[in-house]
């Protein structure tokens, strides 16, 4: 079955750049009407769509973060990866990547279990 | 402030049908289908109604929602314990370059 894990560090300082990859299993990063997305949840609140990835290298971003993410993929790997810069507490946040199957769907239907990061000095 | 605006909490007793309203508007719910997601505590969301209506295999009929114009809305009728959770819905966005975006959440308190 299709699986998607996020690894990375759990711990950012002020000003740096957040990193996340994705690694998917069960599933091609190369399957067609399919885009691989990063959502965020911040302490206690909602969800929150950062952007997502086509696997030609097409992006979508949230106008909000638009000018500090990038999101790029890595056939070879079948993962796809998150960067955010200039990051301050306020990105501190469990982040999860997830597949929006519009094949099947027109949804996420696959999501990791959410990774942790916490921006501190 | 979320796109999408929705209750910050609703509930029942078991047995009972709730019902989550999620408020959008032209650029978003008015033309685009409505998705929604449950969440488990401590867990990831997971897809419970896809296109408006459709339930993922899986999903008990208990889940049904609906769309009309720049809202949508989940019901869930016998209400069962397990059922308590926090309830997203989520379209896309088409104002400015486009983006995914979601309500606030709603969390759904079985007493």
């Amino acid at each position: 079955q299709v699986q998607l894990q996020e690894s990375g560090p759990g711990l950012v300082k002020p000003s740096q750049t957040l990193s996340l990859t994705c690694t998917v299993s069960g599933a091609s990063i190369r399957s067609v009407n399919t885009y691989w997305t990063w959502i965020r949840q911040h302490p206690g609140k909602g969800l929150e769509w950062i952007g997502y990835i086509y696997y030609s290298g097409s992006t979508y971003y949230n106008p909000s973060l638009n000018s500090r993410v990038t999101i790029s993929v890595d056939m070879s790997k079948n993962q796809f990866s998150l960067s955010l810069n200039s990051v301050t507490a306020a990105d501190t946040a469990v982040y999860y990547c997830a597949r929006e199957n519009q094949v099947d769907y027109d949804a996420l239907d696959y999501w990791g279990p959410g990774a942790l990061v916490t921006v501190s000095s | 402030q979320s796109v999408l605006t929705q209750p910050p909490s609703a509930s029942g007793t078991p047995g009972q049908r709730v019902t989550i309203s999620c408020s959008g508007s032209t650029s978003n719910i008015g033309i685009n289908t409505v998705n929604w997601y449950q969440q488990l505590p401590g867990t990831a969301p997971k897809l419970l109604i896809y296109r408006n209506n459709q339930r993922p295999s899986g999903v008990p009929d208990r889940f049904s929602a609906s769309k009309s114009g720049t809202s949508a809305s989940l019901a869930i009728s016998g209400l069962q314990f397990e059922d308590e959770a926090d309830y997203y819905c989520a379209a896309w966005d088409n104002s400015l370059t486009g983006r995914g975006v979601f309500g606030g959440g709603t969390k759904l308190t079985v007493l």
